[in-house]
């Protein structure tokens, strides 16, 4: 079964700080995602890559960085966290091939004050 | 506008009944594929079947099965002989190919109790 870790599981950040979530895949997947769940939006992309050393824009990138240094890691960073960023983020990743299905991360709950 | 839409946020069964989740998705692609996932409330999201564009089988997993009108833009899952453990969120979710690659977007999903 494939193993995508995220890090930290739950943080509390203070408005304006910056902060950054990892993640570490230890499957050879190509494709790494940042997804944010909110109550009544579901999940909502962020951030995708689908190699190392470039990422892609999501459906919602504002107020986000990503970067994908190697194949298994991938961080997503929020250089001035608000209270609107408070959510839970979903790492996924998958194969390269087209049919694959996602694997995902157990989620980091993140609380901006 | 939303492209994946699961216009039930939460549904509520007893044990042993069926369910039927709905969602719709809106895409201008010939091929792509949906899936449907599970969030147990451990925090971890669970696959649980897959349904090509390209296929008219009609995909089966367990206790679990989709019901796909592609001329709809339609994926229903049906979960049979349903068990208290069955309880969680439901998410709906489309990949398709875009210029950089392949996204997978999420519908809003629907919470599931099943009562004893």
């Amino acid at each position: 079964e494939a193993a995508v870790t995220q890090s930290p599981r739950s943080k509390v950040a203070v408005t304006g700080g910056k902060v950054t979530l990892s993640c570490h895949q230890t499957n050879n997947h190509d494709y790494m995602y940042w997804y944010r769940q909110d109550t009544g939006h579901g999940l909502r992309l962020i951030h995708y890559s689908y190699v190392a050393d470039s990422t892609e824009k999501g459906d919602i990138p504002d107020g986000y960085k990503a970067s994908r240094p190697s194949q298994e890691n991938f961080s997503l960073i929020l250089e001035l966290a608000s209270l609107s960023q408070t959510a839970v983020y979903f790492c996924a990743s998958s194969e390269r091939s087209s049919n694959e299905r996602l694997f995902f991360g157990h989620g980091t709950k993140l609380s901006v004050l | 506008a939303q492209k994946v839409i699961q216009v039930w946020s939460t549904a509520s069964r007893q044990e042993g009944e069926e369910l039927t989740l709905d969602c719709s998705y809106e895409t201008s692609q010939v091929l792509y594929h949906l899936f449907w996932y599970k969030h147990l409330l451990s925090g971890e999201m669970v696959f649980l079947i897959r349904q090509m564009s390209s296929s008219t089988a009609k995909e089966r997993s367990g206790r679990y099965s989709v019901v796909f009108q592609k001329s709809l833009k339609s994926i229903s899952l049906v979960i049979s002989a349903l068990q208290p453990d069955d309880s969680g969120k439901y998410f709906c979710a489309l990949w398709e190919l875009q210029t950089g690659g392949y996204k997978v977007v999420f519908g809003s999903g629907t919470r599931l109790l099943v009562s004893p």
